[in-house]
C-alpha cells in the first residue's frame, strides 16, 4: 500500500521554465515532508523540506508547496537548468518519534538545454 | 565532513548465496538506517538503529536478513540465502536531527 505517490514517472522541461513535480499521500498523520534529489549511482540528497503548519517552504530556486486539505505538495523548480536533471522523490514522515521516511517512486526529471 | 560511506557499491552473486553489506555513518550520526531500493521505486526502510539498539525492524526479512550496528557506529546488513527477489539498491542513511537523512551511494546487487 503505496502511502506517497508521484503519480508522473517523469517530466521534461525547457531550460529557464518552471518545473513542477506533484506529490500526494494518504496518511493524515503525515506532517513533514521532504524532497530528495536522486543522480545515477547515487544517494539520495536532502533537496528541501516542510512541516505541516506551514503551506510554504522557499530556498533560492526551489519552493516547497503543502495543501494539507488535499494531501498534495508539489516542487517547483525556477527556473529549470540543465543540472536540475535527476530523480526526485518525494517522502513524508509522522513525528509520532518514529523518523521513519515513507518515499514516493519518484518523478523523473529532465530539463533541456 | 565525510558523507555516508557504503560497500561494496556492487555485488553480483548466484542465488543461495551469502552477501553482506557495510555502512559507515556520518560521524556523531547516532541514528542509521537501511534502506532497500528497487527498481522504478523510492526507497523502503528494513531497519533503524538509534546507537547500538534496532528500535524498528519491522520490514526486515527476518528469516534471511539480519543486521548488526556493534559499538553504535558502523553497521552490517546480511542476507543468506540470497533469492532473485533480493536485487536492488541497499541504502545506508544516518541522522543526527530527526527528519534530515543523509544517504549513502548504495550498494547494487544482483542475484542470478
Amino acid at each position: 500500500d503505496q502511502q506517497v505517490k508521484q503519480n508522473s514517472p517523469s517530466l521534461s522541461v525547457q531550460e529557464g521554465r518552471i518545473s513542477i513535480l506533484n506529490c500526494d499521500y494518504t496518511n493524515s498523520m503525515f506532517d513533514y515532508f521532504l524532497w530528495y534529489k536522486k543522480y545515477p549511482a547515487e544517494g539520495p540528497t536532502f533537496l528541501i523540506s516542510i512541516s505541516s503548519i506551514k503551506d510554504k517552504n522557499e530556498d533560492g530556486r526551489f519552493t516547497v508547496f503543502l495543501n494539507k486539505s488535499a494531501k498534495h505538495l508539489s516542487l517547483h523548480i525556477v527556473p529549470s537548468q540543465p543540472g536540475d536533471s535527476a530523480v526526485y522523490f518525494c517522502a513524508a514522515s509522522d513525528q509520532t518519534g518514529a523518523n521513519n521516511l515513507f518515499f514516493g517512486t519518484g518523478t523523473r526529471l529532465t530539463v533541456i538545454p | 565532513e565525510a558523507g555516508v560511506v557504503q560497500s561494496p557499491r556492487y555485488k553480483i552473486i548466484e542465488k543461495k548465496q551469502p552477501v553482506a553489506f557495510w555502512c559507515n555513518p556520518i560521524s556523531g550520526h547516532n541514528t542509521l538506517y537501511w534502506y532497500r531500493q528497487n527498481l522504478g521505486q523510492g526507497p523502503e526502510l528494513l531497519i533503524r538503529y538509534e546507537n547500538e539498539e534496532a528500535v524498528d525492524d519491522s520490514q526486515l526479512p527476518k528469516d534471511r536478513f539480519s543486521a548488526e550496528r556493534l559499538k553504535g557506529v558502523d553497521s552490517t546488513l546480511k542476507i543468506q540465502p540470497a533469492e532473485l527477489g533480493d536485487s536492488a539498491v541497499y541504502l545506508c542513511a544516518s541522522s543526527l536531527t530527526e527528519n534530515e537523512q543523509f544517504f549513502g551511494p548504495g550498494t547494487r546487487l544482483t542475484v542470478l
